[in-house]
């Protein structure tokens, strides 16, 4: 089955505590991107990445970090710098500007 | 900065009745406009994809149209079903892909 997998589902971390977020994708697509999703709000992008080796901050970086040595991969780290990271983060990758969207993964700064 | 707005914010209908949704976006240069559907606690399933050259777009009981002019989509759902409950998104793409979202429309079909 071709599809974009997030992990874990659910992850919890202490204040002052890096975790990375892992989203893979098996659709061959070039670009990728990242998204936070607070309640009753729209989709914020974090970070993207149109090829190998090089990615883009979005509207909300500060705080993340990401890596793109493959093309089928594209982790994110919320860093002790994000202020705020209780949030549910989605991934995407898009071939001819259409994104499809990964099942996301719901974190929780304890 | 673009925008993108999404009006109302909730809507509840019997089932039946047929659904529209609102999206109005302030970027003239849109790229493409795409909707999507969100389940709780999911991710987004993508419904309709409209380029800037097209008026519309049809998949089964859905028609999105697309006014450029007047910087509008509508989402049109045919026939409510309660399996539709779930938050609609649109989201409008610049020509670098990237994606501008409103905050959605959270809608309940009532049996």
């Amino acid at each position: 089955d071709g599809g974009i997998t997030q992990s874990p589902k659910y992850l919890f971390r202490k204040e002052g505590q890096n975790v990375t977020l892992s989203c893979e994708q098996n659709l061959n697509h070039d670009a990728m991107y990242w998204y936070r999703q607070d309640p009753g709000q729209g989709l914020r992008l974090i970070y993207y990445s149109q090829i190998v080796n090089d990615f883009q901050k979005g509207d909300i970086a500060e705080g993340y970090s990401v890596s793109r040595e493959k093309k089928e991969s594209f982790p994110l780290t919320v860093t002790s710098a994000q202020k705020n990271p209780t949030a549910f983060y989605l991934c995407a990758s898009s071939i001819a500007n259409e994104q499809f969207f990964g099942p996301g993964t719901r974190l929780t700064v304890l | 900065k673009q925008e993108v707005t999404q009006i109302p914010a909730a809507l509840s209908v019997p089932e039946g009745e047929n659904l529209v949704l609102n999206c109005s976006f302030t970027d003239s240069a849109i790229y493409n406009l795409q909707w999507f559907r969100q389940d709780p606690g999911k991710g987004l399933t993508s419904l309709l994809l409209i380029q800037s050259s097209q008026r519309e777009q049809t998949s089964g009981r859905l028609n999105a149209s697309l006014d450029k002019s007047s910087g509008r989509s509508t989402l049109y759902i045919a026939a409510s079903q309660p399996g539709d409950s779930a938050t609609y998104l649109c989201a409008e793409t610049d020509s670098w892909g990237k994606l501008q979202f409103g905050a959605g429309t959270q809608v309940v079909v009532t049996p």
